[in-house]
């Protein structure tokens, strides 16, 4: 079965600290996500990468950045946490070249900014 | 702009009875549409598509999606409801500008089924 691990279920954070969320996958895809997902606004693309060292901002990308310096690695960093950042963030991969919109999707990672 | 909306943010089924769970798009060209359900505390896992072929398609679970090119619409159905179908139910498309699996999902939908 495919695995998408995210390093930290849980993490509370104070304003200006930099974060990094970590997500591995274990089935050599090319493509990675990062999502946030919020109440009533559902799921938002932060940045996506389709290859190593690939990436692309996606709708709110703002605040954040991404590094995929391994095809199995994708992270998501915030260079000073802010309170607007408490949120689920969800990563994902998908099959290379299939384009078949199946994403596989890791368990999440709640973040607080007090 | 590419986008679907789920008017619904929470439905309510008796177990045993039947539950639709309504999708609506926007889309230039042809859509590729998907359902992907969240139990609580996990992430999201793929429940079915549309690409192209039958109007109605079959997926996980027991669940059945109809597309509906006229009404342009994608709801999510399933001929009886369990208590273990309570979870949070997104609709998603593929957004066309990128030739990759970059989705655009809706609000989501809480189905609530009671026993």
């Amino acid at each position: 079965d495919v695995k998408v691990t995210q390093s930290s279920r849980y993490l509370v954070k104070r304003t200006g600290e930099k974060v990094f969320l970590e997500c591995v996958q274990d089935m050599d895809h090319e493509n990675m996500f990062w999502y946030r997902q919020d109440p009533g606004l559902g799921l938002r693309l932060i940045y996506f990468s389709y290859d190593v060292k690939m990436k692309e901002k996606g709708d709110i990308p703002e605040g954040y950045s991404v590094s995929r310096e391994k095809k199995e690695r994708f992270s998501l960093i915030l260079e000073s946490a802010s309170t607007n950042q408490t949120s689920m963030y969800l990563c994902a991969s998908s099959f290379p070249g299939a384009n078949t919109g199946e994403l596989f999707f890791g368990e999440g990672s709640r973040l607080t900014v007090l | 702009a590419q986008s679907v909306a789920q008017p619904e943010d929470q439905v309510n089924v008796a177990e045993g009875n039947p539950l639709t769970v309504k999708c609506t798009y926007s889309v230039s060209g042809n859509p590729y549409l998907f359902w992907y359900v969240q139990y609580p505390n996990r992430g999201l896992q793929f429940l079915l598509k549309y690409i192209t072929g039958d109007n109605l398609v079959k997926g996980s679970y027991g669940f059945e999606a109809e597309f509906n090119k006229s009404q342009t619409s994608f709801h999510l159905k399933k001929p009886s409801a369990l208590v273990s179908d309570s979870a949070l139910y997104f609709c998603a498309v593929r957004d066309s500008r990128w030739n990759t699996d970059k989705l655009i999902f809706g609000t989501g939908t809480r189905l609530q089924v009671f026993p």
